[in-house]
């Protein structure tokens, strides 16, 4: 079974532009969620997906969003980038339950990230 | 609020030593998970290991070991033998909450095994 994808694996923009990342879950798998993380802040949630929902959100400015598709894939949009965006985004997908619950404990695959340089 | 504390930043071990990752939690919840993840430098974070709050027993997997104590609300990792492949940054993660659990890693310890 492939692992979570992402792509791109590196980007490089200029403050002020804007980006869009996607991440492909493990088949099957309907919960995707987003990551941010830096040498200074180390890793934080950004927002989860399901079912073409967001779910859940981390503390970050509305700069950030997302979506998912009803394939599961989900892509994540930055506007109006900033140096401080610069940092390794990472995606993870999980199960989730049949119902669409969310299963404490339940394990998160990442993927290899997207390497997100501001320039 | 939830805390998940990895006091050492960064360690050294040379190759077949024995080392010991600290991760120290915190929550109120009766009923939450931790896990272990491993970073190596291509970036991806793997899966080690899941624990429930309810279930205290150490666990051995190879030369990975780990010890749960809610006593003292640690989890802590240990590489037996370790080897140059074990060097990365190692995350200790907590979950919690119901319905809508989220997840709080700690800041990581980065493993270098020389040879």
């Amino acid at each position: 079974k492939a692992g979570v994808t992402q792509t791109p694996r590196y980007l490089i923009k200029t403050r002020g532009q804007q980006v869009t990342l996607s991440c492909s879950p493990i088949s099957g798998h309907r919960s995707v969620s987003w990551y941010q993380q830096t040498p200074g802040q180390g890793l934080q949630f950004l927002f989860e997906y399901f079912s073409e929902t967001q779910r859940n959100k981390g503390n970050f400015p509305g700069r950030f969003s997302g979506r998912q598709f009803s394939n599961s894939r989900s892509e994540m949009n930055v506007s109006t980038l900033e140096l401080g965006d610069s940092a390794l985004y990472l995606c993870a997908s999980s199960l989730a339950g049949t119902s669409g619950e969310k299963i404490l404990g339940e394990t998160q695959y990442f993927g290899p990230g997207t390497r997100l340089l501001v320039l | 609020a939830q805390k998940v504390t990895q006091a050492q930043t960064e360690i050294s071990v040379v190759e077949k030593e024995d080392v010991t990752l600290d991760c120290v939690y915190e929550t109120r919840d009766t009923t939450y998970y931790l896990f272990w993840y491993k970073q190596p430098p291509s970036g991806e974070l793997v899966f080690l290991i899941r624990r429930n709050s309810f279930d205290e027993q150490n666990e051995i997997s190879g030369r990975y070991s780990w010890n749960f104590q809610k006593s003292t609300s640690s989890f802590n990792f240990t590489i037996t033998a370790s080897q140059v492949v074990d060097s990365a940054v190692y995350f200790c993660a907590l979950s919690v909450g119901a319905g809508g659990f989220k997840t709080i890693f700690g800041a990581g310890t980065r493993l270098f095994v020389k040879a």
